[in-house]
């Protein structure tokens, strides 16, 4: 149980481009769901955390405008990377917490690797 | 901004021996949680430890948490070539729907 899955899991995209990155709690409901960005050999950075029905919430220096987050159901957040440059290359991971388990661990998918060419 | 933050930030140790990875951080906490990541993937949960537990087993893994101190230490026992991976340290300030604050993590290799 408490499977988060993402798609696609890597991905090409020209400059200037939009990415759209999915992520979905397969078992369970999340009506919080976290985006994090891992760049090479470095920690998780958390980009915003999304709630379901709501705005999303977004950590300093993380722009709303160019990484669009929508939590359309209790299960399924996208990422949706706008006119991406190769910048923006990395690895992009999201979680989910279970609040029916009563747990704090947060449930990761296996990460979508962007590459911004 | 970083709140884990583990040492040393890359141990390689030989199969059968014990690695032990600490985390120190700066604020208080609710728990504290230890994930591992294998090369390009996703975290994997290990264990949690809260605010008001000193030590915490799952398996061959050992968690120990000085409040006092702000630090924990994971030990992996009888390592084993498959427990190769990064092992990162994240802290919970609340609780319920909290965000996670995860250290720079720690490189661990396992030498058969």
């Amino acid at each position: 149980g408490a499977v988060v899955s993402q798609h696609p899991s890597w991905v090409i995209c020209k400059s200037g481009t939009s990415v759209k990155i999915e992520c979905r709690s397969l078992d369970f409901q999340a009506t919080t769901m976290f985006w994090y960005r891992q760049f090479p050999k470095q920690s998780l950075m958390l980009m915003a955390t999304s709630n379901e029905g709501s705005k999303a919430t977004y950590e300093q220096g993380v722009e709303k405008d160019k990484f669009l987050i929508n939590h359309a159901s209790l299960t399924l957040s996208t990422l949706t990377v706008t006119s991406a440059h190769p910048e923006d290359s990395s690895f992009y991971i999201c979680s989910a917490r279970d609040p029916g388990r009563n747990s704090y661990e947060q449930y990761f998918g296996p990460g979508t690797r962007l590459t911004v060419t | 901004s970083q709140q884990g933050e583990e040492d040393p930030q890359a141990l390689s140790i030989q199969e059968g021996e014990n690695a032990t990875m600490n985390c120190s951080y700066k604020t208080s906490i609710n728990n504290l949680q230890w994930y591992r990541q294998n090369s390009g993937r996703g975290l994997v949960h290990l264990i949690l430890i809260r605010s008001n537990e000193r030590e915490k087993h799952s398996g061959r893994l050992r968690v120990t948490l000085d409040t006092s101190k702000k630090s924990s230490s994971l030990l992996i026992t009888a390592s084993r070539a498959a427990d190769t991976a990064s092992y990162f340290c994240a802290t919970d300030h609340t609780g319920a729907n909290s965000k996670l604050t995860f250290g720079k993590g720690i490189t661990l290799s396992v030498r058969p």
